[in-house]
């Protein structure tokens, strides 16, 4: 079984302010990890995402995000945040013993940018 | 690379109609097909997967014969809502994987259903 726990559905920063967005995760076998952006009406993008390679992970638009196993964590950070990361976040696990690709997604997390 | 794209993006139908949305992979074989649901503000629901020439796997509480999905080639896969009712509005979004994909998943850009 896998699951993914988003701490915070809200979360607020000033333009330039640090972003952080928090993702626990829960499972039996070495995980897949993944972040994704979502802009309303819109699919989901990939930001990045984690397969057992180096902990830390970089991805696109600034974003990077450290796996670690000890934590069950994989927080996204951005160290200076901008008016067009304003969206929804959402964290996803994944495991290489389920059907290609399933994943189970977090709750999400509504990124606020004030100028 | 990796794109997915969603037929329509946004249908409104009258009660007890059908609506049909494709999800095509236009640049990668997907072997594997999946389609959520998505309430405002919330998470995806994931109501099934499906693979290239089988049957799609339905999740827990996702009626199979009100949602008919089709995975007719490598490049499509299809999602047929019967006779919808204003209970199934909502975003729909497909994605794709491809084998030996790393359990990466490619998004479509959703379809708006909205029954009247």
């Amino acid at each position: 079984a896998q699951s993914v726990t988003q701490l915070g559905s809200h979360v607020s920063v000033s333009e330039g302010a640090l972003v952080l967005l928090r993702c626990n995760y829960s499972s039996s076998v070495p995980p897949y990890l993944f972040w994704y952006v979502q802009y309303p009406n819109q699919g989901l993008q990939l930001l990045l995402k984690y397969t057992s390679a180096a902990t830390l992970v970089k991805g696109i638009n600034g974003f990077e995000a450290e796996f670690k196993k000890s934590e069950t964590s994989f927080h996204l950070t951005k160290p200076s945040a901008h008016m067009s990361d304003a969206a929804e976040y959402f964290c996803a696990v994944s495991t290489s013993n389920t059907n290609a690709g399933k994943s189970t997604f977090g709750d999400g997390t509504t990124l606020t940018v004030k100028p | 690379g990796a794109v997915v794209s969603q037929h329509p993006s946004r249908v409104i139908c009258k009660s007890g109609t059908s609506v049909k949305i494709e999800c095509r992979s236009l640049d990668f074989q997907a072997t594997t097909m999946f389609w959520y649901r998505q309430f405002p503000k919330q998470s995806l629901m994931l109501m099934a997967t499906s693979n290239e020439g089988s049957k799609a796997t339905y999740e827990q509480g996702v009626e199979k014969d009100k949602f008919l999905i089709n995975h007719a080639s490598l490049t499509l896969s299809t999602l047929t809502v019967t006779s919808a009712h204003p209970e199934d509005s909502s975003f729909y979004i497909c994605s794709a994987a491809r084998a030996g994909g790393g359990n990466e998943q490619f998004f479509g850009p959703g379809t708006r259903l909205t029954v009247l």
